[in-house]
């Protein structure tokens, strides 16, 4: 079992549309929570963080963290094709390393 | 500000030859992440300094040479490197190593191996 999980889409969403991103991971004891986008052939850039259970919302993103279900997702609303991208969900896990665990990757299309 | 500033921003070097990239942040940050990427897959971690000391090296072969002179600068240094290392090598830094920190990617290194 991957540690993190992504499904690697492409989801497409109409334009002013909601798209929804998922995350799981293994790791019961992780504690924050990361959602990165990245464009093609660009660093991936942080969006939103999340380190506790609920919803958290910055602008047009929602993060929310559901640690007994072991799933994070993002939300963005009114998706412009700017939004398309790939996001990139990442986990800090526990035993003492606090290493960043990426998953594969969403790749988000917003259609015009 | 958060800005990580990598350079040089595209590298192509030989087989035998010796380069170096260099990766800075004046954010106070004193974790630095040294990630490599290759098309189509996540980052995937190579080495992790917290305080300049090195922490974690994730079993990189030893032609990739981790440095952290201050706690601003992190390099990476490139001996022997073979075609299938030719990858995004993206550096990061975080406030510390701890849980609940942030990273802040820079805009990578292209580098290709030929």
């Amino acid at each position: 079992q991957k540690e993190v999980e992504q499904n690697s889409g492409p989801l497409s969403v109409p334009e002013g549309a909601i798209a929804s991103l998922n995350c799981t991971y293994s790791d019961r004891g992780s504690q924050s929570f990361f959602w990165y986008r990245q464009y093609s052939g660009k660093s991936p850039e942080l969006i939103m963080f999340i380190y506790s259970n609920g919803d958290k919302e910055d602008g047009r993103f929602t993060a929310q963290l559901n640690k007994a279900s072991q799933y994070v997702s993002l939300l963005i609303r009114d998706s412009q094709p700017s939004d398309s991208a790939t996001y990139l969900c990442a986990v800090k896990g526990t035993s003492g390393t606090y290493k960043y665990i990426f998953g594969t990757g969403t790749r988000l299309k917003v259609l015009a | 500000d958060t800005e990580v500033t990598q350079t040089p921003k595209h590298l192509v070097m030989g087989m035998t030859n010796k380069k170096s990239l260099k990766c800075e942040q004046h954010m106070g940050h004193r974790a630095m992440y040294w990630y490599k990427q290759k098309a189509k897959k996540p980052p995937e971690l190579m080495f992790v300094y917290s305080y300049e000391k090195l922490s974690i090296n994730e079993s990189v072969p030893s032609r990739f040479s981790p440095e952290c002179p201050n706690s601003s600068l992190l390099n990476l240094h490139l001996h022997a490197l073979q075609p299938e290392d030719s990858a995004l090598y993206l550096c990061a830094s975080s406030n510390r190593q701890g849980a609940n920190t942030e990273a802040f990617f820079g805009q990578g290194t292209r580098l290709t191996v030929v």
